[in-house]
């Protein structure tokens, strides 16, 4: 596809229970950012990846919260032992170096 | 640790009213500064890209400016339509590595 793809869209889970969230950026994209958006919030940065490197992982909240990027194109946020103030859109982008960013619609998630 | 502000947080104007979104932000070390728009339950779009040693860039009825000493910028919408209702976000991305920080944003309602 011609964007950034997220899945799923939307995943509600119960609290304590592992969640994956995926990140397909634009091809050919070496900078691929994760973000955390709350109802009337601007975006989070959560990390950002250049190529396969995590090059800024500072807004991760905790260690429950990882990402990886094994091959410098699809990404992966991984939460253990969700929480309820989990819930929230996770927001995925990507760019070119240092050029605009492109925003994926964003996986919404709901932790009950 | 940079901080971006948007002011004011809403704004509601009759149709073809000329209206001006403000941004600041604390460290002027940037690289970029962006503006987005994010439709309700949607990813964020963005409008226009300004390199730090620009002053300003234009999209049809949109003109962004950057004061970067200052710490600001302005995004300025002419004759506006109540197809340009959305949130307009700020965001800039640091020199040394491309952390991009976003503001709360600004909800804008253009009356028909």
């Amino acid at each position: 596809g011609a964007g950034v793809s997220q899945t799923p869209s939307n995943k509600v889970t119960e609290k304590g229970k592992y969640v994956e969230l995926r990140c397909d950026p634009i091809s050919g994209h070496t900078a691929l950012y994760w973000y955390r958006q709350s109802l009337g919030q601007g975006p989070e940065f959560l990390i950002y990846f250049q190529g396969t490197g995590a090059a800024d992982d500072s807004g991760l909240p905790n260690d429950r919260f990882f990402a990886v990027r094994p091959e410098g194109s699809v990404s992966t946020l991984k939460i253990q032992r969700t929480e309820r103030g989990d819930s929230a859109v996770y927001l995925c982008a990507s760019s070119p170096f240092g050029n605009t960013i492109y925003f994926g619609e964003g996986s919404w998630l709901t932790v009950v | 640790k940079q901080e971006v502000t948007q002011i004011p947080a809403a704004l509601s104007v009759p149709e073809g009213e000329n209206l001006v979104l403000n941004c600041s932000f604390t460290d002027s070390a940037i690289y970029n500064l962006q503006w987005f728009r994010q439709d309700p339950g949607k990813g964020l779009t963005s409008l226009l890209l300004i390199q730090s040693s620009q002053r300003e860039q234009t999209s049809g009825r949109l003109n962004a400016s950057l004061d970067k000493s200052s710490g600001r910028s302005t995004l300025y919408i002419a004759a506006s339509q109540p197809g340009d209702s959305a949130t307009y976000l700020c965001a800039v991305s640091n020199t040394g590595g491309f952390k991009t920080i976003f503001g709360a944003g600004t909800r804008l309602f253009v009356k028909a």
